[in-house]
Order: structure tokens, then sequence, then C-alpha cells
């Protein structure tokens, strides 16, 4: 597609529960980003992939935190034991090469009570 | 590592005036790239304008501009004839160019409302 689409616009989970938040590219763009926003405003980023292949994972919690981007599928971004910290808006974004533009999908809000 | 300041919280702007938005960043690559992002209630992230760190002339788009002070590690976003669609939170970035990771590190933001 020519935009970002990122499913659902809200997500709400009990903490302790599982969160999987999915993410397609715009069509032709091999790098994907995933960013956290919490309430003050503040970015985190969380992982990137090349296709389907991690690029960078430096800003992930592993501990609860995992992704993937399959081929022919959307990128998924699961949170497993949810805590009330995960409360945030993630963004996916992608780009057509490094060093380019990101286009940022409209975001999941995902509210942990 | 590199780190991306917003100095102003909030700002506003009567209508169809001028407004400079602040962003001062610190790195000690040479090659890298400089985004301004507008994000209004929708929460939308908007691209309004790019900058890359070899270029000397600022970059420009319709009503926005830059300043881009290499050499002080500034880069400060100008809007010209401020409109009400201009109301939104504004974020700067910046993306290292070279063997990078080539995430965006941003700054935490500056709230422009524009008045009527």
């Amino acid at each position: 597609g020519e935009e970002v689409a990122q499913t659902p616009k809200h997500l709400v989970r009990g903490e302790g529960q599982k969160a999987k938040l999915y993410c397609a590219p715009i069509k032709g763009h091999s790098y994907v980003f995933w960013y956290q926003q919490v309430l003050k405003n503040e970015f985190k980023f969380l992982i990137s992939f090349q296709n389907e292949n991690v690029f960078d994972e430096t800003g992930m919690p592993k501990e609860r935190f995992s992704a993937k981007c399959l081929p022919n599928s959307p990128c998924s971004l699961e949170i497993q034991a949810t805590k009330l910290e995960d409360s945030a808006v993630y963004f996916c974004a992608s780009s057509g090469s490094l060093g380019n533009i990101q286009y940022f999908g409209a975001g999941t809000r995902l509210s942990v009570l | 590592a590199q780190t991306v300041t917003q100095s102003q919280p909030e700002m506003s702007v009567q209508e169809a005036e001028t407004v400079t938005l602040s962003c001062t960043y610190d790195t000690s690559e040479s090659n890298y790239y400089l985004f301004w992002y507008k994000q209004p209630p929708s929460r939308q992230m908007i691209l309004v304008i790019r900058q890359e760190a070899y270029k000397q002339q600022n970059a420009t788009e319709n009503r926005f501009s830059v300043n881009f002070q290499k050499a002080a590690k500034s880069f400060s976003l100008k809007i010209s004839d401020s409109q009400l669609g201009d109301t939104a939170m504004y974020f700067c970035a910046f993306m290292k160019g070279t063997s990078g990771t080539y995430k965006y590190i941003f700054g935490t933001g500056t709230r422009l409302k524009v008045l009527a």
C-alpha cells in the first residue's frame, strides 16, 4: 500500500495479558522500525528490520517483548505479560533504504489496566 | 551517544505570524540527517522537513524553513504565515548516516498553538 498500516488503533489489556500489534509497511519498503511513545511524548526506539531480518534490536526489553517480520505477512510486535508501564503509543515506520525518510503509521495506543 | 534537545516545551503564535522552534543536538558524527516531524492531535507523525548535514544550504518546504548551524549543532524550524492547522506537537529528530542503525533519536517535542 501507499501508507504504513497499523492495527489495531487502540488495544486494552489487563496487566499480565498478552498484546500483539501489527504493521504493514509501504509496499516496496525493505526497512521497518518500531518506536514507543510514552505519555511524556518521549520516543524510544525498540527494534528495526531489514526485510525479515532483525537489523537492530538494541532498544528491545528482551524479557517480554518480541517482534517479527515474515514474508507476505504484516510485521508484528508482541508483548507477553503486559505491565502498566507498557501503556504507550507504538509506532511503526518504514523506509525504502537506509538513511532515507521513515514514513510512520498512525500508531497503536496500548492501554494496560 | 547522540542526544537531541528541544528547550521550548510550549509556544504560541498568532495566525499569520512567524514562529521559530529551536532544536540542538550533540554528536561526534560528521554524516547525519536531521528532521522535523509534526504530530497533530490525530497523533499521525508527518514529515515537515529534512536536512542532510553535508549540505550547507538550508532546507525549505513552502512556509517551513530551517536554520541549520552545523558548528553550533543547532537546527531550528521557522514557520512563516502560521495557520490554525499548524497547531501540533513538533519533534526534532537526528539520524546517524554512516554505519549506524539508522534509527531516529527524537527530542521531547514542542507544543505549538496557533491563535486565531
